[in-house]
């Protein structure tokens, strides 16, 4: 049962345009967020996180959303770059940071 | 400084045998977290270590799966009796302490079970 999901494996964006990846999630007691980016043949690299007491937070050209009535959140990334071209999972967790539920990831494709 | 490392990046093995393998955090994290992500597949949560103990076993799948951390620093995953199923990449991950979100993972170990 996957209390994270993501439901576009795959999104292709024009460079210099928005790219929006969108997570959602079953379980109301998570109460942290977080994107993390992957390249190929490396781990994951955390990008941005957001509280649940939150529902916006902006780091450069990255900004997350949580709709928390939804039980939605979006990453949104502006002005795109080829180099954004990676694998991005959501990532959620409870109060205590001992287990993090993650959802299966969305390939970005950003076209020059 | 040194990041999280993995060995070995790469493990085939037949089916039956029992594999090993190792994670080494940046020094100073307290909190370890094993993953693993099967083709397709997101990242499965399996065990979580704060220090040398586990507070949280319950990702492990099954009791040929079991972890050990030894002097608050090097962790190792050992899987006996390997099936085809166990094949995925093996993550580690670490972080500075329990109450830190900010986790900062290996490149990965690769299983493949013949």
């Amino acid at each position: 049962d996957q209390q994270v999901k993501q439901n576009s494996p795959s999104l292709s964006v024009q460079e210099g345009r928005i790219s929006i990846l969108n997570c959602d999630y079953t379980n109301s007691m998570f109460d942290y967020f977080l994107w993390y980016k992957k390249y190929p043949a490396e781990g994951p690299t955390f990008l941005i996180s957001i509280s649940s007491i939150k529902d916006k937070n902006e780091d450069g050209r990255f900004t997350v959303f949580l709709n928390k009535s939804a039980k939605h959140l979006s990453l949104h990334i502006v002005p795109s770059q080829p180099g954004d071209s990676a694998v991005y999972f959501c990532a959620a967790s409870g109060p205590h940071f001992n287990k993090f539920y993650f959802g299966s990831g969305t390939k970005l494709n950003v076209k020059p | 400084g040194a990041g999280v490392s993995q060995s070995p990046s790469n493990k085939v093995t037949e089916k039956g045998k029992d594999v090993e393998l190792r994670c080494d955090p940046i020094s100073g994290h307290t909190a370890l977290y094993w993953y693993r992500q099967s083709l397709g597949q997101g990242l499965e949560f399996l065990i979580y270590f704060q220090g040398n103990s586990a507070p949280d076993k319950s990702g492990l799948p099954s009791d040929r799966f079991s972890a050990e951390r030894t002097g608050g620093s090097v962790s190792t995953l050992t899987i006996q009796r390997t099936q085809q199923e166990d094949s995925a990449v093996y993550l580690c991950a670490s972080s500075f302490s329990q109450g830190s979100y900010e986790q900062y993972f290996g490149p990965g170990t690769r299983l493949t079970v013949t």
